[in-house]
């Protein structure tokens, strides 16, 4: 059963810093891995979707790594912003199109 | 493009008491799913369709929820009755099997408080 984790479950940064958050996930074989944003009330916000023949994607500020092998994926965010402040949560999906959830990362980008 | 629909948005209920929510996925998406969300959590299927098929209702509370997707586009997901530990919010999701992505796209949620 696939299992995924988020490290850190919180992070605050001063505005303009750059950051990693982290996702791990137990079984590699996977179909793809998709980032996603969340604001206090709302549903989840597509950010970033990498495929398993994929490396990584990229989208303005944002950056996604996948290591299959080694069952991980980060999000880089350069220069961050305060609206940048959200949860960010990882999806690992299967070829059966099953999807598991991460917990998230809550980042606060202090200004 | 309009995205996924939900609704409604919010709903306060008394435990024992029913309640349904609603969704219209992405036109063309046949792949719908409903995911719960815990406080703190990410989200957990409870159930996802294939056009009108239930392919994955193995985490389902058969008991007391139910889920149907009569012509294969919009869906309704009941409980009845609901319980206290029923308050979470109820997303929908939609994508498109027939492209090689199969991204995830989301609606805005429904928040349960069962009081």
């Amino acid at each position: 059963k696939q299992e995924v984790t988020q490290i850190p479950a919180a992070l605050s940064v001063p505005e303009g810093e750059n950051l990693v958050l982290n996702c791990s996930f137990t079984d590699s074989a996977i179909y793809n891995l998709q980032w996603f944003r969340q604001d206090p009330g709302k549903g989840l916000t597509s950010l970033l979707l990498i495929q398993s023949s994929q490396r990584e994607q990229t989208s303005g500020r944002l950056n996604a790594s996948l290591d299959k092998s080694s069952g991980r994926s980060t999000l880089y965010i350069a220069a961050s912003q305060p609206g940048d402040s959200a949860t960010y949560l990882c999806a690992v999906g299967d070829y059966g199109q099953n999807f598991v959830f991460g917990p998230g990362t809550r980042l606060s980008v202090l200004p | 493009e309009a995205g996924v629909v939900q609704s409604p948005r919010y709903k306060i209920i008394e435990k024992k008491q029913p309640v349904a929510f609603w969704c219209n996925p992405i036109s063309g998406h046949n792949t719908l799913y409903w995911y719960r969300q815990n406080l703190g959590q990410g989200p957990e299927l409870l159930i996802r369709y294939e056009n009108e098929e239930a392919v994955d209702d193995s985490q389902l509370p058969k008991d007391r929820f139910s889920a149907e997707r009569l012509k294969g586009v919009d869906s309704t997901l009941k409980i009845q009755p609901a319980e206290l530990g029923d308050s979470a919010v109820y997303l929908c999701a939609s994508s498109l099997l027939a492209t090689n992505t199969g991204e995830l796209f989301f609606g805005e949620g429904s928040r349960l408080t069962v009081l």
